[in-house]
C-alpha cells in the first residue's frame, strides 16, 4: 500500500519559516516527479511546486504565488520530499499535501499537514 | 495565473447524469491534453478520477467520463449515486507562469 505521510506543520508567526517533510512508503519516489499542493481552509486546491526526478536533473518549478519564498528538495535515499517555506504570510495558511506527479497527473496524495501563519 | 472556472455547485437525483464544466484558456486546457479531475470527500485527500482528458485510472468506476472541447473540459457522472457527493476539481498543465492550475471546485449534491 502506498503511503505519503507529511509532517512538520504547525503555528508560525508572519515572516517565519517552516520545513515540511513527506515520508513515502510502498513506492520509490525516485521513479516520480514529486510535488506539493495546498488547500486553504474552506478553499480550493492550489499547486505549489514540484521537483523532477534525477533523470531530469532534479529541476524545480514553483507557483508564482510562492516563487522566491519556497524551496522543494528530495532525498531519494530516504524516500522523502521536503518543502522549505520562508517569509510566511497569512495567505500561506493551508493544509499542505505531498503528491506524486506522473505524466501530468497526481496519482498519490498524502493526508496533509497544516501550516497556520498567525501572530 | 487565474484558477480554471467551474460552477460552484451541481446537483442531481440518484440515477441521473450530471456534467461539470471547467473553463480555461488556450494556454492551458485549450493547448494541452493534460486535463485531470479529482474527487474530494470532506476531510479526505483528493482522489484522481480522470487523466489526460478522457482516461480513467484503474479502479475508478466507468460512470465517470471526461471530455474536452476548445478551452473547456467536462466531467460527466452517469448513474449518480449517493457516494458521488463530494467536491470535484479539474486541473490542467499550463504554459503560463505557473505550471499547473486547478479549477475553482464544484460541489456535487445528490438529491
Amino acid at each position: 500500500e502506498v503511503q505519503l505521510v507529511e509532517s512538520g506543520g504547525g503555528l508560525v508567526q508572519p515572516g517565519g519559516s517552516l520545513r515540511l517533510s513527506c515520508a513515502a512508503s510502498g513506492l520509490r519516489i525516485s521513479d516520480y516527479y514529486m510535488a506539493w499542493v495546498r488547500q486553504a481552509p474552506g478553499k480550493g486546491l492550489e499547486w505549489v511546486g514540484r521537483i523532477t526526478h534525477i533523470g531530469d536533473g532534479y529541476a524545480t518549478e514553483y507557483a508564482a504565488s510562492v516563487r522566491g519564498r519556497v524551496t522543494i528538495s528530495r532525498d531519494d535515499s530516504k524516500n522523502s520530499l521536503y518543502l522549505q517555506m520562508t517569509s510566511l504570510k497569512a495567505d500561506d495558511t493551508a493544509l499542505y499535501y505531498c503528491i506524486t506527479e506522473f505524466w501530468y497527473r497526481f496519482e498519490y496524495w498524502g493526508q496533509g499537514t497544516v501550516i497556520t501563519v498567525s501572530s | 495565473q487565474s484558477a480554471l472556472t467551474q460552477p460552484a455547485s451541481v446537483s442531481g437525483s440518484p440515477g441521473q447524469s450530471i456534467t461539470i464544466s471547467c473553463t480555461g484558456t488556450s494556454g492551458d486546457i485549450g493547448g494541452y491534453k493534460y486535463v485531470s479531475w479529482y474527487q474530494q470527500h470532506p476531510g479526505k485527500a483528493p482522489k484522481l478520477m480522470i487523466y489526460d482528458v478522457t482516461n480513467r485510472p484503474s479502479g475508478v468506476s466507468n460512470r465517470f467520463s471526461g471530455s474536452k472541447s476548445g478551452n473547456t473540459a467536462s466531467l460527466t457522472i452517469s448513474g449518480l449515486q449517493a457516494e458521488d457527493e463530494a467536491d470535484y476539481y479539474c486541473n490542467s498543465y499550463s504554459s503560463s507562469t505557473t505550471l499547473y492550475v486547478f479549477g475553482t471546485g464544484t460541489k456535487v449534491t445528490v438529491l
